[in-house]
């Protein structure tokens, strides 16, 4: 069964700083994994998917990096701007479906100016 | 395109009647998926379908709670009777020939 969590469940950053966030699965055997953006009273934006045979995915100030053997997903924020405060969530499959999406709990991100 | 699409927005209603929240994914998309976000448990699925046909409902809490999808750009999750335990936010997604999903504004469920 594929459970996965994120630490911090809060982070606080001064704008400028480069920050990672953290994501731990436990199964290994992932199909891939996202991580999603959550604003307040809003939905989920998807912003990067990492298939399982890659190991980074990069969007402008956004890098995601997968490791399977450690069962470790990071997302790398560069030069953090007040705009990137929202909630962070990463998630993967159950199996090889798409259907399954297992959540993180989500770590939000305050980004101070 | 507008993307998926959730109606209503917010609701508000007292325990023991029934609700309806509606879906309509993006176009061409064939897969369908309904959530429910609450503090204590985060993101939980409760069912999806592929081309109209449900495929796993391992996630619906109990009897009360039931999906339909009548047709490619509709669907319907429904709670008869609503209980207090039920409020949530309620996210319906969508996913196309590539693996991302991309989710509605939710349903805000308050049930009194």
């Amino acid at each position: 069964k594929q459970e996965v969590t994120q630490i911090p469940a809060a982070l606080s950053v001064p704008e400028g700083e480069n920050l990672v966030l953290n994501c731990s699965f436990t199964d290994s055997a992932i199909y891939n994994l996202q991580w999603f953006r959550q604003d307040p009273g809003k939905g989920l934006t998807s912003l990067l998917l990492i298939q399982s045979s890659q190991r980074e995915q990069t969007s402008g100030r956004l890098n995601a990096s997968l490791d399977k053997s450690s069962g470790r997903s990071t997302l790398y924020i560069a030069a953090s701007q007040p705009g990137d405060s929202a909630t962070y969530l990463c998630a993967s499959p159950l199996g090889r479906s798409q259907g399954n999406l297992i959540f993180g709990k989500g770590t939000k991100l305050s980004v101070k100016p | 395109d507008a993307g998926v699409i959730q109606s209503p927005r917010h609701e508000v209603t007292e325990m023991g009647q029934e609700v309806t929240l509606r879906c309509k994914p993006i176009s061409g998309h064939n897969s369908l998926f309904w959530y429910r976000q609450t503090m204590m448990r985060g993101l939980e699925l409760l069912i999806y379908f592929n081309n109209n046909v449900p495929i796993d409902d391992s996630g619906m809490p109990e009897d009360r709670f039931s999906a339909k999808m009548p047709n490619a750009s509709f669907s319907t999750l429904k709670i008869q009777p609503s209980e207090p335990r039920d409020s949530a936010v309620y996210f319906c997604a969508s996913i196309g020939l590539a693996d991302t999903q991309y989710f509605g504004p939710g349903t805000r469920l308050t049930v009194l």
